[in-house]
C-alpha cells in the first residue's frame, strides 16, 4: 500500500513557539491532503483540507492564522503550528489521497503528538 | 446535521466473534470506511462498502445497508492483538470523511 510519513513523530516545544509538522506521500502523488487533530480518547478531528498548489480549506473553527498549511507539492504538505500553547497539546495526524473525488482512500501517516510546555 | 454513532466500548473474549454496529445520518453517501486505531498510532484502512452486502475479507467482514443507514464491522476468531479502537467514518456529498468517535475494543484471554 501507498506509504505516507510523518516528521516528527514526537515533539516537545515551550509556549509561544511555533512547530512545523512535515507530511510527506513517499511512493504516489497526493493531490489532496488533511490534517486532523486528535485528543486523547476522542475521534479524529479535521482540521483542513489542502489540495497541491492552492490554499487550504479550514473546517470551522479552526484558525487559519494559527494553524498555516502548505502544500507545495504532490508529495509533502506541512502544518505550522503558531504561537503554540498548552491546549494545542495533542496528536496531528495527516492522510493523503490521490484524487480529488470519487472514492480515494485515505493513507495515514503515523502522527506527531506535540506537547506544549 | 450529520452523525456517525457506534458504541463507546466493547468488550470481547479471545476467539469469539464480536459485531460493531455503526449507524449514521449524512448529506449524502459515497461510502462507507472503517478504520483500526491502536492506541498512540495513525488509523489503519479496514474495509469500504459503497452497495448493499457483506464485504468478506479474512477475518474481518463489514455489512452495509444504505437504505438504513447502518453499517457493521464482524470480527472473528478474535485475537489480543485485536485490542483497539474501530472507527467509522462515511464520505458524504461533497467527498469529505465524517468520522464516527470510535468503539474501543478490549479482548479478554
Amino acid at each position: 500500500g501507498a506509504v505516507v510519513s510523518q516528521h516528527p513523530s514526537w515533539v516537545i516545544c515551550k509556549s509561544g513557539t511555533s512547530v512545523k509538522i512535515e507530511c510527506r506521500s513517499l511512493d504516489f502523488q497526493a493531490t489532496t491532503m488533511f490534517w486532523y487533530r486528535q485528543f486523547p480518547k476522542q475521534s479524529l478531528m479535521l482540521m483542513a483540507t489542502s489540495n497541491e498548489g492552492s490554499k487550504a480549506t479550514y473546517e470551522q473553527g479552526v484558525e487559519k492564522d494559527k494553524f498555516l498549511i502548505n502544500h507545495a507539492s504532490l508529495t509533502l504538505s506541512t502544518l505550522t503550528v503558531t504561537s503554540a500553547h498548552p491546549e494545542d497539546s495533542s496528536f496531528y495526524i495527516c492522510s493523503a489521497a490521490s484524487g480529488t473525488s470519487g472514492y480515494n482512500e485515505q493513507f495515514f501517516g503515523p502522527g506527531t503528538r506535540l506537547t506544549v510546555l | 446535521g450529520q452523525n456517525i454513532d457506534q458504541p463507546t466500548e466493547m468488550t470481547a473474549t479471545e476467539g469469539a466473534i464480536v459485531q460493531i454496529n455503526c449507524t449514521y445520518q449524512t448529506s449524502g453517501f459515497n461510502g462507507l470506511f472503517w478504520y483500526q486505531q491502536h492506541a498512540g498510532e495513525a488509523p489503519t484502512f479496514l474495509s469500504y462498502n459503497v452497495l448493499d452486502g457483506l464485504e468478506e475479507k479474512g477475518r474481518f467482514s463489514s455489512f452495509l445497508s444504505r437504505s438504513k443507514g447502518y453499517s457493521y464491522l464482524l470480527l472473528k476468531e478474535l485475537q489480543m492483538k485485536d485490542s483497539a479502537s474501530y472507527l467509522c467514518a462515511v464520505m458524504d456529498s461533497n467527498y469529505q470523511l465524517i468520522w464516527g468517535a470510535g468503539t474501543k475494543l478490549i479482548i479478554k484471554p
